[in-house]
C-alpha cells in the first residue's frame, strides 16, 4: 500500500528566510508525486508534480521540489518565503493514472514578520 | 485545467439527518473522487465514482453510511448519512479530466450539531 509522511507538523519561519518541507513516501512503482497548498478557507491548489524527467521539478509561486528515488523523498523547497505562503501543505503520491491520491497529513507553516 | 463545483459550500445539520453534496466538473470525467478531511487533519479519500458502475469505497467507509450515485459523466453526489457530530468535516470532490493532474472543489464544510 501507498503512504506519504510528512514528518513536520508545525514550521514556523521568518519572512524572506528559506524553507524546506519534507515529505518521504512509500510506493511500490515509479511514484506520481504532488504538493499541493490549502490556504484558510480556500480549495487545494497544485503546487507542482512529477512524473518522470528531471528530478528537480519547478512550481507555481516560486516553488520547487527535487525527488530522490534513493530517499524515497520529495522534499518542497522556496528560497524566500513570502507572508502570503502562510497555509498548509500537503505532500501526495498518486496512482498509475496519476488521480487517486494519498495525502501526507500536512505540514502548517507560519511565517513570522 | 478543469473547474469542479460543490454544493453546498457549508451546512450546519442535526444529527441523525443526511446530507446531499453535489459536484459538478466542467468536463466530461470517468472517475470521481470523493475525499474527507477531518478538522484538523488531512484528506482521506472515501470513494472512487464512475459513471455506470458501483463506486468502490476505501477501507472504513460504507455505501450505507455513504451513498453515492454517478448518473452521468460530469456530475457525481455524496451522501452522508445518519449523521452524527463525529462526520463534522469538508467533503471534497476530485477529478482529473486530463488524467495527470487531480483537481478539487472548493469542499463543502459540514458540522452536525
Amino acid at each position: 500500500a501507498q503512504s506519504v509522511t510528512q514528518p513536520d507538523i508545525h514550521i514556523t519561519v521568518s519572512e524572506g528566510a528559506s524553507l524546506e518541507l519534507r515529505c518521504n513516501y512509500s510506493y511500490g512503482a515509479t511514484p506520481y508525486l504532488f504538493w499541493y497548498v490549502q490556504s484558510p478557507g480556500q480549495g487545494l491548489q497544485l503546487l507542482l508534480k512529477y512524473f518522470s524527467g528531471d528530478t528537480l521539478v519547478q512550481g507555481i509561486k516560486g516553488f520547487e521540489a527535487e525527488f530522490k528515488r534513493s530517499q524515497s523523498s520529495f522534499n518542497l523547497r522556496k528560497p524566500s518565503v513570502h507572508w502570503s505562503d502562510a497555509a498548509e501543505y500537503f505532500c501526495a503520491v498518486g496512482n498509475n493514472a496519476g488521480n487517486m491520491l494519498t495525502f501526507g497529513g500536512g505540514t502548517r507553516l507560519m511565517v513570522k514578520p | 485545467s478543469a473547474v469542479i463545483s460543490q454544493k453546498p459550500s457549508r451546512d450546519i445539520c442535526q444529527r441523525g439527518t443526511s446530507l446531499t453534496i453535489q459536484c459538478q466538473v466542467d468536463s466530461q470525467v470517468t472517475m470521481m473522487f470523493w475525499y474527507r478531511q477531518q478538522p484538523g487533519q488531512s484528506l482521506t479519500l472515501i470513494a472512487t465514482a464512475n459513471q455506470g458502475s458501483e463506486a468502490t469505497y476505501e477501507s472504513g467507509f460504507v455505501i450505507d453510511k455513504f451513498p453515492i450515485s454517478r448518473p452521468n459523466l460530469t456530475f457525481s453526489t455524496l451522501t452522508v448519512s445518519n449523521m452524527s457530530p463525529e462526520d463534522s468535516s469538508i467533503y471534497l470532490c476530485s477529478s482529473s479530466p486530463g488524467g495527470s493532474e487531480a483537481f478539487f472543489g472548493q469542499g463543502t464544510r459540514l458540522t452536525v450539531v
